[in-house]
C-alpha cells in the first residue's frame, strides 16, 4: 500500500514557540491531505482539508491562524501549530489521498508543550 | 449529517474468543465504509472496506458485511490474538462534488484488549 510518512514522530516545546509537522506522501501523489487531533483514548477529529496549490479548508472551531496548514507540493503538507499552549499537546495524524480514492495515514506526531 | 456509532469500550476477551464490535451508520447517499486499527502510539491503518451494500471486506481473519437494511457494518473476528489488542474504528466516506478528496467520518473507536 502507499506510504505516508511523517516527521517528527514526537516533539517536545515550550509554551509560546512554535512548532512544523511534516506530512509527506513516499509513493504517489496526494491531491488531498487531511489533518487530524486525537486525544487521548478519543476518536479522530478532522482539523482541516488541503489541496495541493490552494488554501487548507478547516473544520468549525479549528483556528486557523494557529493551526498554519501549507500544502505547497503534491507530496508534503505541513502544519504548523503557532505560540503552542499546554492545552495544544495531542496526537496529530495526517492522512493523504489522490482524488477521491482512498485516505493513507501517517504515524502520527505527539505533541507536548511545556 | 453524517455519523458513525460503534459500541463502547473497552471490550476485553481471552485469546481465541471470538469478537464481535457492532458499528451502524447514518449517511445521506451511499457511503463506502472501513474499519481502521490503530496500535498503541501508532496512526491508522486500513483494516478492511466495502464499498456498496452486501459487500464482505475481509482481511486477517476480520470481517465485515455492508447491510444497507441496518445500516450496519459490524466488525468480527472467529479468534482473536494478544497481538489484536487495539483501537478500531469505524468510518465512512461519501463521493464529493467538488473533487476535494474523500473526507471519512469516524466513530468513537473501540478499545480491543486481548489477554492470554
Amino acid at each position: 500500500g502507499a506510504v505516508v510518512s511523517q516527521h517528527p514522530s514526537r516533539v517536545i516545546c515550550k509554551s509560546g514557540t512554535s512548532v512544523k509537522i511534516e506530512c509527506r506522501s513516499l509513493d504517489f501523489q496526494a491531491t488531498t491531505m487531511f489533518w487530524y487531533r486525537q486525544f487521548p483514548k478519543q476518536s479522530l477529529m478532522l482539523m482541516a482539508t488541503s489541496n495541493e496549490g490552494s488554501k487548507a479548508t478547516y473544520e468549525q472551531g479549528v483556528e486557523k491562524d494557529k493551526f498554519l496548514i501549507n500544502h505547497a507540493s503534491l507530496t508534503l503538507s505541513t502544519l504548523t501549530v503557532t505560540s503552542a499552549h499546554p492545552e495544544d499537546s495531542s496526537f496529530y495524524i495526517c492522512s493523504a489521498s489522490w482524488l477521491e480514492y482512498e485516505q493513507y495515514f501517517g504515524p502520527g506526531t505527539r505533541l507536548t508543550v511545556t | 449529517g453524517d455519523s458513525v456509532t460503534q459500541m463502547e469500550g473497552p471490550v476485553t476477551l481471552s485469546e481465541e474468543a471470538f469478537l464481535t464490535i457492532n458499528c451502524t451508520y447514518t449517511a445521506t447517499g451511499y457511503p463506502s465504509l472501513f474499519w481502521y486499527v490503530q496500535y498503541p502510539g501508532e496512526g491508522l491503518q486500513l483494516l478492511l472496506k466495502a464499498t456498496k451494500a452486501d459487500d464482505k471486506g475481509s482481511n486477517k481473519g476480520f470481517e465485515a458485511t455492508y447491510r444497507k437494511e441496518t445500516t450496519s457494518f459490524h466488525l468480527e473476528k472467529g479468534s482473536v490474538q494478544v497481538s489484536d489488542s487495539a483501537v478500531y474504528f469505524c468510518a465512512l466516506t461519501l463521493p464529493r462534488l467538488n473533487n476535494a478528496g474523500n473526507m471519512l467520518t469516524f466513530g468513537g473507536g473501540t478499545r480491543l484488549m486481548v489477554k492470554p
